[in-house]
């Protein structure tokens, strides 16, 4: 079985900080890996994903994730927080059937920016 | 703009008393997905349809239920709401086959359960 874990529910950091969102998975095959935030009482928009190819992806709005597969990890980073980055943070795998499959979600990141 | 378009945004019902929730697309999109989040949960998969293939999630209840007229719409129905369904139901879209293909989410429709 597939399995997303996030670690952190909620991740405080300044306005300008580097911003580090974690996450790790389980799979049986190779995985497709996903970002999507979430601002309050809206819809899941896209990050950034990982499909095949080159490890480091980069996303809207400055984002950018490594994927490590010796370390089952796909943690999302932003060298500099701005207050809108202020939402919730959802990493997901989908499986080896392609398009057609459903996601798997991780329960998510709550990400607050300081002044 | 191409999207993913819920109705309505906020729907509350009485306990029981069924309930059908509305998603349509303007990508001519193969697959269409209703998810299921709860407060401060994850979304869960409750089903798809692949053009007209239905594909349910083993872990969905019985109760709820979807249908898919035509490419551009898709419905959830849930045949007695209990308080515990009240949630967020996000609709997604994909073109489906290729590896690349990415999942576009509408607003959501956030269900009440009086």
């Amino acid at each position: 079985a597939q399995s997303v874990t996030q670690l952190g529910s909620h991740v405080s950091v300044s306005e300008g900080a580097l911003v580090l969102l974690r996450c790790n998975y389980s799979s049986s095959v190779p995985p497709y890996l996903f970002w999507y935030v979430q601002y309050p009482n809206q819809g899941l928009q896209l990050l950034l994903k990982y499909t095949t190819g080159a490890t480091l992806v980069k996303g809207i709005n400055g984002f950018e994730a490594e994927f490590k597969k010796s370390e089952t990890s796909f943690h999302l980073t932003k060298p500099s927080a701005h207050m809108s980055d202020a939402a919730e943070y959802f990493c997901a795998l989908r499986g080896p059937g392609g398009g057609a499959d459903g996601l798997t979600f991780g329960k998510g990141t709550h990400l607050i920016i300081q002044p | 703009d191409a999207m993913v378009i819920q109705n309505p945004r906020y729907q509350v019902t009485q306990f029981g008393k069924p309930v059908t929730l509305s998603c349509s697309q303007t990508l001519n999109h193969n697959v269409m997905y209703w998810y299921q989040q709860k407060s401060s949960q994850a979304p869960k998969l409750l089903f798809h349809y692949y053009d007209k293939d239905f594909n349910n999630e083993a872990d969905t209840p019985d109760n709820f239920q979807s249908r898919r007229p035509n490419t551009s719409f898709c419905f959830l129905d849930i045949r007695s709401p209990g308080l515990g369904d009240a949630a967020m139901y996000l609709c997604a879209t994909s073109r489906g086959g290729g590896v690349q293909e990415t999942q576009y989410f509408g607003p959501g429709t956030r269900l009440l359960v009086l």
